[in-house]
């Protein structure tokens, strides 16, 4: 079946360690996105990729890393240098990115730095 | 500022019972608004789209309006079910490639 498949989905972390979550999808689509998702709050936007090889970063960019060398992957590292990690990750896709295409998101991956 | 306003936060209502969640928009050019139904501790799922022309629609027990004027649209859920319990996230998008703009969401308890 195509969709978005994320992993881990579950993930402890350490202060001072870098995390990369995974994210992939079969649905063919051009565009791929993570989002941070907090208690109490909005999707927030980390970065985001329209083709391979190029993303833009989102509103919270700091802290995060992405590649996308493939059109299927858009994997998510959270580095050291992110204040405050914690949260609930999740990946989505679309189409494309004008337009406000649908969102296909994947099982989210929640992130904890003890 | 580009906003999506939802409300309530949070909703508790009986099993069979009815209920309006709304959302308010101060998005500007506009391109379509979505709802979407996230369980708890996974993605969320489209439920619904409305474009500048369309006032209701309706997808199941879950319909949905639009007031393109006034920049409210809402979601009823008719004869609710537990399996409604759910985050529902109010998104609304400009034309172009120009990021979506996401409400907190309600947060809907349907208890037996």
């Amino acid at each position: 079946d195509g969709g978005i498949t994320q992993s881990p989905k579950y993930l402890f972390r350490k202060e001072g360690q870098n995390v990369t979550l995974s994210c992939e999808q079969n649905l063919n689509h051009d565009a791929m996105y993570w989002y941070r998702q907090d208690p109490g709050q909005g999707l927030r936007l980390i970065y985001y990729s329209q083709i391979v090889n190029d993303f833009q970063k989102g509103d919270i960019a700091e802290g995060y890393s992405v590649s996308r060398e493939k059109k299927e992957s858009f994997p998510l590292t959270v580095t050291s240098a992110q204040k405050n990690p914690t949260a609930f990750y999740l990946c989505a896709s679309s189409i494309s990115t004008g337009g406000g295409g649908e969102l296909f998101f994947g099982e989210g991956s929640r992130l904890t730095v003890l | 500022k580009n906003q999506v306003e939802q409300s309530p936060q949070s909703l508790i209502i009986l099993e069979g019972k009815n209920c309006t969640l709304q959302c308010n928009y101060t998005v500007s050019p506009f391109s379509n608004l979505r709802w979407y139904k996230q369980d708890t501790g996974r993605g969320p799922v489209s439920l619904t789209i409305m474009t500048f022309s369309e006032n209701t629609k309706s997808n199941g027990r879950y319909t949905a309006t639009l007031d393109a004027d006034t920049k409210q649209s809402s979601l009823h859920i008719t004869a609710s079910q537990l399996s409604d319990s759910a985050s529902y996230i109010c998104v609304v998008s400009r034309p172009g490639n120009t990021p979506l703009v996401f409400g907190k969401g309600t947060r809907l308890s349907v208890i037996a």
